[in-house]
């Protein structure tokens, strides 16, 4: 199984902050995809990295792949109370067939 | 409206009973998914459907049973499970099983305690 790790696990923050999590692995994706749950619902879909170095930006969402294709970051600007949740980053697994995920990071953004 | 339904939302069982979870998808996907969400774990994948046929099973065990009737139908059916059993467990959908370029539909979930 390849291991996705997520840093930091939880984070508090106010309205209007900067942010930036991580994930990183030992091991080399073809592809990861970002996801956000919020509590009592399942996880969607944000964005998809394909290619090392690739950058993607959802409005105030900013997603990176690394060159060697081994960890993402996604930055926020400005965050605010709607981007609440638990972020899941998820790459491709050997089988081909889904995805591993890492275990998250829950973000909370007071007014 | 997630496309993708599960029923129930919360289900209470004991470890001698048996139940069955339900998952229904709208948008004419072909693969489909069980994982499953405990506290300060990540995602585990149980098992993966594609056309119907079970292309993947993570070890899952046999307390465990899935039954997937056509391409739009998944369920999970339980029996004597145990109270560490318990979590949300999630069917996702995607069009085929490369995932990659077929990102994850999920449902929102059946919060399962057993007691």
């Amino acid at each position: 199984t390849q291991l996705l790790e997520q840093s930091p696990q939880f984070l508090s923050i106010q309205e209007g902050e900067n942010l930036t999590v991580y994930c990183n692995s030992s091991s080399v994706f073809s592809s990861l995809q970002w996801y956000r749950q919020e509590p009592g619902e399942g996880p969607v879909l944000l964005v998809t990295v394909v290619t090392g170095g690739e950058v993607k930006k959802l409005k105030r969402l900013t997603f990176q792949f690394g060159d060697a294709r081994k960890d993402s970051s996604l930055h926020i600007t400005a965050a605010q109370p709607g981007d609440t949740g638990l972020y899941l980053c998820a790459g491709v697994s050997n089988s081909g067939y889904a995805l591993n995920f890492g275990k998250g990071t829950s973000l909370l953004v007071t007014p | 409206e997630t496309g993708v339904t599960q029923t129930p939302r919360h289900l209470v069982m004991g470890m001698t009973n048996k139940k069955s979870l339900k998952c229904e998808q709208h948008l004419g996907h072909n693969a489909m998914y069980w994982y499953k969400q405990s506290a300060k774990k990540p995602l585990e994948l149980m098992f993966v459907y594609n056309f119907k046929e079970q292309t993947e099973n993570n070890s899952v065990p046999s307390r465990f049973s899935p039954e997937c009737p056509n391409s739009s139908h998944l369920f999970l059916h339980l029996h004597t499970l145990q109270p560490e059993d318990s979590a949300l467990y999630l069917c996702a959908s995607s069009p085929t099983t490369s995932s990659y370029n077929s990102p994850l539909h999920f449902g929102n979930g059946t919060r399962l305690t057993v007691t």
